[in-house]
């Protein structure tokens, strides 16, 4: 299958900053990359959608403000979390599609201390 | 409500069965369908694709979908104790929009 790369894979920061997380296709151009958050034993929750160009689509119930997420090329889209709280701490995780098959990064374990 | 719907598990077979997994999703037009395994503290890993109905084979694993019923199921043969992960079933409504079942907890045991 095709490579999607995450970066970083852990990632601790202090309650208050801000964590960027890039995924990356390697060697294909994602139309679509999706943002997954999943907690302990738990199922992945859609947080968005991003097109390259255009405005990332937020799942109800996620902050647009604190989850910032750009997809400025047709490989490489950011998360961006804002002001982060312990709360946060999670497992993200991206997907990134050309078509129907998505293909999942490695994943990013942030920890909010 | 776009939903899909699968058996928390836990599931468990001794090695060497046959387990079946199995999935419904709530939207008639769903075009797409797919099983990802998630081993614990990792990503998702696509297995199995499956556009229309009947049976698709690859290896030790058969996906079959069947429209009217709204069910989409995986067979694995042969399982073995490294097939022990979560299955998670995904359906996908057009390019952007993706969604995933709450995932099954297989166990083979030696």
């Amino acid at each position: 299958g095709a490579v999607v790369s995450q970066h970083p894979s852990r990632v601790i920061c202090k309650s208050g900053t801000s964590v960027k997380i890039e995924c990356r296709s390697l060697d294909f151009q994602a139309t679509t990359m999706f943002w997954y958050r999943q907690f302990p034993k738990q199922s992945l929750m859609l947080m968005a959608t991003s097109n390259e160009g255009s405005k990332a689509t937020y799942e109800q119930g996620v902050e647009k403000d604190k989850f910032l997420i750009n997809h400025a090329s047709l490989t490489l889209s950011t998360l961006t979390v804002t002001s982060a709280h312990p709360e946060d701490s999670s497992f993200y995780i991206c997907s990134a599609s050309a078509g129907p098959e998505a293909f999942f990064g490695q994943g990013t374990r942030l920890t909010v201390v | 409500q776009k939903e899909v719907e699968q058996n928390s598990g836990p599931l468990s077979v001794p090695e060497g069965a046959i387990a079946s997994l199995n999935c419904t999703y709530s939207d008639r037009g769903s075009q797409s369908f797919f099983w990802y395994r998630q081993y614990s503290g990792k990503s998702p890993e696509l297995i199995m694709s499956i556009y229309s109905n009947g049976d698709k084979e690859d290896g030790r694993f058969t996906a079959q979908l069947n429209k009217a019923s709204q069910y989409v199921s995986l067979l694995i043969r042969d399982s073995q104790p490294s097939d022990s992960a979560t299955y998670l079933c995904a359906v996908q409504y057009n390019n952007n929009d993706m969604r995933f079942g709450a995932g099954t907890r297989l166990t083979v045991k030696p």
